[in-house]
Formats: structure tokens, C-alpha cells, sequence
């Protein structure tokens, strides 16, 4: 059964700092892997989308890497600003079309 | 389009009351999803529906009763709920190799 943990389960920085959202999965067998963002009481965003064929996604001051023979993945977010404030979820999709959730960052940046 | 829209956005009702939930995307993405997120947890699956028909039910109690009427709809029957059911309710849908697409959710309070 595969088993999604995210570390830390929550981060309080100062704003402008770069900081890693950390990830890691049991099992290798994945076919992609996402990381969302999640506001208090609204839907999932998606940030990123990596395939298992590839190694990382790049978008504005995201960066996400893929490590499908260690299981792991981090999401990098360069100059952080108050408004990256969020929960950050991380998600592997497997077969039987089931997207397994980590537990989520919850990311505090301040002014 | 590269939405989901759900409605109602929130939603009271009482224990003996009979409501829906609706979904609806564009994407052409052929599988549609039913998730229930509650307070600092992430989304548990409810339901898939692949190609228009029910391919998971994740022994979810019958007084929810998931519809798809086309491609585009999925439905959410609600009745005879409780208490404990009140939660945020968010559809997604997915196409492979493209990801999944997360709705903004409706915030479900039972009374």
C-alpha cells in the first residue's frame, strides 16, 4: 500500500527566504507525481506536474524535483513572499487511478 | 476551459433533508472523482467514475449517492445525513498524463 509523508508538518519562515517542502512515498511505482496548494477552506491548486519519466517541473519561483528510486520529491520555492502562505500537498498517483495524499506542509511566510 | 465548477459553494441542510451537490468540467478528461476533506486532513476518495461509470466506491455509506449523467456532470446525492458528514466536499477530474484538476469544493454543514 502506498504511503505519502511530507516533513515538516508545518514551516514558519520570514519573508524572502528560499525554502524546501519535502516528500517522500513507499512505493516507486508511480505514474506521476503532484504537488497542490491548498488556502484555508478552498479547493486544491495545482502547482506542479511530474511524470515518471521525468526528473523535475519548473514554474515562476517553483521548482519540484522527482527521485522515483528513492522515493522523494521536494518543492522549492525561491524568494518567498506572505502570500505563499498555504498548505502545500503532495500526491502520487499509482494504478486503480487513486491519488495518495501526503499530510500536507502548512506554510506560515512573514512579513 | 480549464476548470472544475462546483455549486453550491456551501450548503446547509438538515438531517432529513434531500440535496445535490454538483460538478461539471470541460476538459474532456474522461475520469471525475468525489472527495471529502474534513479540518486539517487531506482529501479522502469517495468515489471514481471512469468513462461515465462507477469503477470505485470506497465503501462509502449509502446515504451519499454519486450520478454521472454525461462526460461533463457528476452529481452528488445527499440524504438522511449526520453531523459528522459536514465537511468540505471537492470534485477533480483527470486525464492521464495530465494530472488532476481539483474544484473549489462545497462546504457541506449538517445540522
Amino acid at each position: 500500500k502506498q504511503e505519502v509523508t511530507q516533513i515538516p508538518a508545518a514551516l514558519s519562515v520570514p519573508e524572502g527566504e528560499n525554502l524546501v517542502l519535502n516528500c517522500s512515498f513507499t512505493d516507486s511505482a508511480i505514474y506521476n507525481l503532484q504537488w497542490f496548494r491548498q488556502d484555508p477552506g478552498k479547493g486544491l491548486t495545482s502547482l506542479l506536474l511530474i511524470q515518471s519519466s521525468q526528473r523535475e517541473q519548473t514554474s515562476g519561483r517553483l521548482n519540484a524535483s522527482l527521485d522515483k528510486s528513492s522515493g522523494r520529491s521536494t518543492l522549492y520555492i525561491a524568494a518567498s513572499q506572505p502570500g505563499d502562505s498555504a498548505t502545500y500537498l503532495c500526491a502520487v498517483t499509482g494504478g486503480a487511478q487513486k491519488l495518495v495524499f501526503g499530510q500536507g506542509t502548512r506554510l506560515t511566510i512573514n512579513p | 476551459d480549464t476548470e472544475v465548477t462546483q455549486t453550491p459553494k456551501h450548503l446547509v441542510m438538515g438531517m432529513t433533508n434531500k440535496k445535490s451537490l454538483k460538478c461539471e468540467q470541460h476538459m474532456g478528461h474522461r475520469a471525475m472523482y468525489w472527495y471529502k476533506q474534513k479540518a486539517k486532513k487531506p482529501p479522502e476518495l469517495m468515489f471514481v467514475y471512469s468513462y461515465e461509470k462507477l469503477s470505485i466506491n470506497e465503501s462509502v455509506p449509502s446515504r451519499f449517492s454519486p450520478e454521472c449523467p454525461n462526460s461533463s456532470l457528476l452529481n452528488l446525492h445527499l440524504h438522511a445525513l449526520q453531523p459528522e458528514d459536514s465537511a468540505l466536499y471537492l470534485c477533480a477530474s483527470s486525464q492521464e498524463n495530465y494530472g488532476y484538476t481539483f474544484g473549489s469544493g462545497t462546504r457541506l454543514t449538517v445540522v
